[in-house]
């Protein structure tokens, strides 16, 4: 089985500076990793993915992950916090082949003006 | 493309009613779809899972006979709680992929209150 781990169910920031989202993975087979972001009474938007292929992702709005499989971490950063960036930010492990996305705990982001 | 829509986004019933959501992809066709529970500021835990035409997978602890899945088409899945107590109040998301092992597109979710 695999799961997530999100350090840190709260993060502030101040607009501008640098945002720091942290998740560690545990999986026995080579995982699948996602981050989410969901903003209030919404639904997810997919931010990024890394599915084996290149270890730096780049998605949405800024944001990059870097898989670290030595460290077991999928941590999410963007360089310059924006206000619209406030949100909800979830990661999420799956597995070749069983589609299932088994969820952290989520870690809510608020930016200081 | 990949847009998934849920109906309605928020709804209130009266406690021992049952309420149904639905769940459409609107520009792909969906083999697999998925049902979460998301209770206030927490994860998203999964519910079910449902194929298209066969019968839906529920996760351990899920109660099958209180939350019905039917996904009777490649574009339309459909959750109805029924008998629903206020216990049942929650956030529920649905996603859906193409098939297997891909992408899931998430639904904007539903807000269910029973009082």
């Amino acid at each position: 089985a695999q799961s997530v781990t999100q350090l840190g169910s709260h993060v502030s920031v101040s607009e501008g500076a640098l945002v720091l989202l942290r998740c560690n993975y545990s999986s026995s087979v080579p995982p699948y990793l996602f981050w989410y972001v969901q903003y209030p009474n919404q639904g997810l938007q997919l931010l990024l993915k890394y599915t084996s292929a290149a270890t730096l992702v780049k998605g949405i709005n800024g944001f990059e992950a870097e898989f670290k499989k030595s460290e077991t971490s999928f941590h999410l950063t963007k360089p310059s916090a924006h206000m619209s960036d406030a949100a909800e930010y979830f990661c999420a492990v799956s597995v070749f082949g069983n589609e299932k996305l088994t969820f952290g705990t989520g870690t809510r982001l608020t930016i200081i003006p | 493309g990949a847009v998934v829509s849920q109906h309605p986004s928020w709804v209130i019933c009266k406690s021992g009613t049952s309420v149904k959501i639905e769940c459409r992809s609107l520009d792909f066709q969906a083999t697999t779809m998925f049902w979460y529970r998301q209770f206030p500021k927490q994860s998203l835990m999964l519910m079910a899972t449902s194929n298209e035409g066969s019968k839906a997978t529920y996760e351990q602890g899920v109660e099958k006979d209180k939350f019905l899945i039917n996904h009777a088409s490649l574009t339309l899945s459909t959750l109805t709680v029924t008998s629903a107590h206020p216990e049942d109040s929650s956030f529920y998301i649905c996603s859906a992929s193409r098939r297997a092992g891909y992408e899931q597109y998430f639904g904007p979710g539903t807000r269910l209150t029973v009082t």
